[in-house]
């Protein structure tokens, strides 16, 4: 099973749209959850950290379900810029391992 | 201008031929990593670091090697090259919070090719 499991998508929606991607990971002793945004053939960059009780960050919230194990990122009215490929990633228990998942790809249409 | 920085952005070499990918951070940040990125498989964790002379295999360390011989610096070392290593590879840095490692900054990427 892997450590971290993302939908790929593609989403494809329309400026102005509310869009919400989730990730599921395996081990329940995780300790740091993150989304990362990656534009084409560049390096991944922080989005948000996702903290438990939720966290918000203008059109961007995060929230983290421990009981079932997922994480999710809501973004609302979509904007054009932002279209890209967003990566869960969580930090293993030992604090020292990262696991990303595949990414999940959005595509905001004019 | 805080960063982390890669060399060479692209090679492409033959089998068997020892390449180095620098990676170097000016933020003193105690852990480095790196990783390969391939479609459909996201990005794997090849090996890390959490401060000097201390390494740690990720998910992917057969045919890589690396060194932690100054803070800043953490190359990437190819002894005998394989096609199979044909891969994006990300270089990244974070500082410690506790016991956790934090947010991780990337380098560029290389992009590597081997024939």
């Amino acid at each position: 099973r892997k450590e971290v499991e993302q939908d790929p998508g593609p989403f494809n929606v329309p400026e102005g749209a509310t869009v919400a991607f989730n990730c599921t990971y395996s081990n329940s002793a995780s300790q740091s959850f993150f989304w990362y945004r990656q534009d084409c053939r560049k390096e991944p960059k922080l989005l948000m950290s996702v903290y438990s009780s939720g966290n918000e960050d203008g059109r961007f919230t995060a929230q983290l379900n421990r009981a079932s194990q997922y994480i999710s990122l809501l973004i609302r009215d979509s904007k054009l810029s932002d279209s890209a490929t967003y990566l869960c990633v969580v930090n293993a228990n030992t604090g020292n391992q990262f696991y990303f998942g595949t990414g999940t790809s959005l595509t905001v249409i004019p | 201008e805080a960063q982390v920085t890669q060399n060479p952005r692209y090679l492409i070499t033959v089998t068997g031929k020892k390449l180095t990918v620098t990676c170097s951070q000016n933020m003193n940040h105690e852990y480095m990593s790196w990783y390969r990125q391939d479609p459909g498989l996201g990005l794997r964790q090849i090996y890390y670091s959490m401060n000097v002379e201390v390494t740690d295999k990720g998910d992917v360390p057969e045919g890589y090697k690396v060194s932690r011989k100054e803070k800043r610096n953490f190359p990437l070392i190819l002894e005998s090259p394989s096609p199979n290593q044909t891969s994006l590879y990300f270089c990244a840095s974070s500082s410690f919070s506790g016991r956790m490692s934090d947010t991780q900054y990337f380098g560029p990427g290389t992009r590597l090719t081997v024939l």
